[in-house]
């Protein structure tokens, strides 16, 4: 299981971003997916899940309206839309695979989100 | 919804047993049994270790174990080696497709 996250960078305030996240060794299409981030020295923040097919999108209630998750199946790829951005958006966000129990199973390695003007 | 309450560090001898606790409330880790634990370290991903409540991802060993009483999970790490000094985080289903996580607790081996 290989899952690579892209698209973070430095990026002002107000801005938009859209993170990516490439799957491989696994059946995409039929895994469920997870958007979690971690701001610097800090824990983990739930952020958004999505159906094996996209239909069914779930939002932290802190976040909702400024994410958006979805995929693309036939290329294998996971999307998260962060609409304006906030100094306190600044994180490395990870995208995992969700397993039973709502578990958060295999992880990537994250992408640095800097929002800073 | 909040985050579900760790306490900050936690420390233990090599060979020893630590516990870690993860207290929530009847909305998420009282109400359901979809807790789960991390382990995370410096500058890398999570790493999955226990999945509703007490299951072992494959690979994961037995010296982990979870359990949950009320609204209060726990982590157990028994025969303490150097090699477990991390942060651990809990998280438990929330209702309404939410999940939420626990601060993290550092765990340092003496």
């Amino acid at each position: 299981v290989q899952l690579v996250e892209s698209g973070g960078g430095v990026v002002q305030p107000a801005t938009s971003l859209r993170l990516s996240c490439a799957a491989s060794g696994f059946t995409f299409r039929t895994s469920a997916m997870h958007w979690v981030r971690q701001a610097p020295g800090k824990g983990l923040e739930w952020l958004a899940v999505i159906s094996y097919d996209g239909v069914h999108k779930y939002y932290a209630d802190s976040e909702r309206g400024r994410v958006t998750i979805s995929r693309d199946n036939s290329k294998n790829t996971l999307y998260l839309q962060l609409n304006s951005l906030r100094t306190d958006d600044t994180a490395v966000y990870y995208c995992a695979t969700r397993t039973f129990g709502y578990a958060a199973e295999y992880w990537g390695q994250g992408t640095l989100v800097t929002v800073s003007s | 919804q909040s985050a579900l309450t760790q306490p900050p560090s936690a420390s233990g001898s090599p060979g020893q047993s630590v516990t870690f606790s993860c207290t929530g409330t009847s909305d998420d880790v009282g109400g359901y049994g979809f807790v789960s634990w991390y382990q995370q370290f410096p500058g890398t991903a999570p790493k999955l270790l226990i999945y509703e409540v007490d299951k072992r991802p494959s690979g994961v060993p037995d010296r982990f174990s979870g359990s949950k009483s009320g609204n209060t999970a726990s982590l157990t790490v028994s025969g303490l080696q150097t090699e477990d000094e991390a942060n651990y985080y809990c998280a438990s289903y929330a209702g309404r497709n939410n999940l939420v996580f626990g601060g993290g607790t550092l765990l340092t081996v003496l």
